[in-house]
């Protein structure tokens, strides 16, 4: 079966530096997200993305965060500047319209 | 805006028994409905789905749901639990090309 693959699986970085995350979505999905999760918290939804740009943001997705398809097949979250409460394992997912998403398995990112 | 609550935290349940995870969600419209489970470390894997109609769903696993619009629950059951059944559920509701999930309900299986 088709998987969403993220990488790297544990980054760290420390306070202040950029990052960026990577995801390779199944390849015949036309909508992208990311979502994180914090320690003991629930999955929260930071965006969506559909025909090369944003097509939802939630409050958490300030400017210090960015998406791009920078071509066919990578979706990358960018952190401009790192903050220690950005620690958290952050999904990537997948779909081919308003149905069932598919995740990967996550990257855990630790600020510093 | 949509959101899920699912009212218990933790749930432990001894191996062959029954296990039933509650999900109530607000929706203004007829929702997408999605079980999610999280293995420790692990992503999340889809269980079972509700878009519409039969309102008891089937999903992986062994696992069942029911939508319950009068309720606004879309509750999860497994008649017989196994060990690898330990881990943390979460209930969410689809709008809009987002997912608004609950805060997921940790499930121990004790032998």
């Amino acid at each position: 079966e088709p998987e969403v693959t993220q990488t790297p699986s544990h980054q760290v970085t420390q306070m202040g530096q950029e990052v960026i995350l990577r995801c390779v979505p199944i390849s015949n999905h036309l909508y992208f997200y990311w979502y994180r999760q914090i320690l003991g918290q629930k999955v929260e939804f930071l965006v969506s993305f559909y025909n090369n740009e944003i097509s939802e943001k939630s409050e958490i997705f300030d400017d210090q965060f960015s998406v791009e398809r920078p071509d066919g097949s990578n979706f990358t979250l960018k952190i401009r500047s790192t903050k220690l409460e950005d620690s958290a394992m952050y999904f990537c997912a997948s779909s081919e319209g308003a149905g069932h998403q598919h995740f990967g398995d996550g990257t855990r990112l630790s600020i510093l | 805006a949509q959101s899920v609550t699912q009212p218990d935290i933790h749930i432990t349940v001894s191996e062959g028994a029954s296990l039933e995870l509650r999900c109530n969600y607000s929706y203004g419209a007829t929702p997408y409905l999605f079980w999610y489970v999280q293995s420790p470390g692990q992503g999340l894997q889809l269980l079972l789905k509700y878009f519409s109609g039969d309102t008891l769903v089937q999903g992986i696993k062994g696992f069942e749901a029911e939508f319950k619009r009068s309720q606004s629950s879309f509750n999860l059951r497994k008649p017989s639990v196994h060990w690898s059944d330990a881990a943390e559920y979460f209930c969410a509701v689809g709008a809009d090309y987002k997912l608004s999930f609950g805060a997921g309900t940790t499930v121990t299986v004790r032998a």
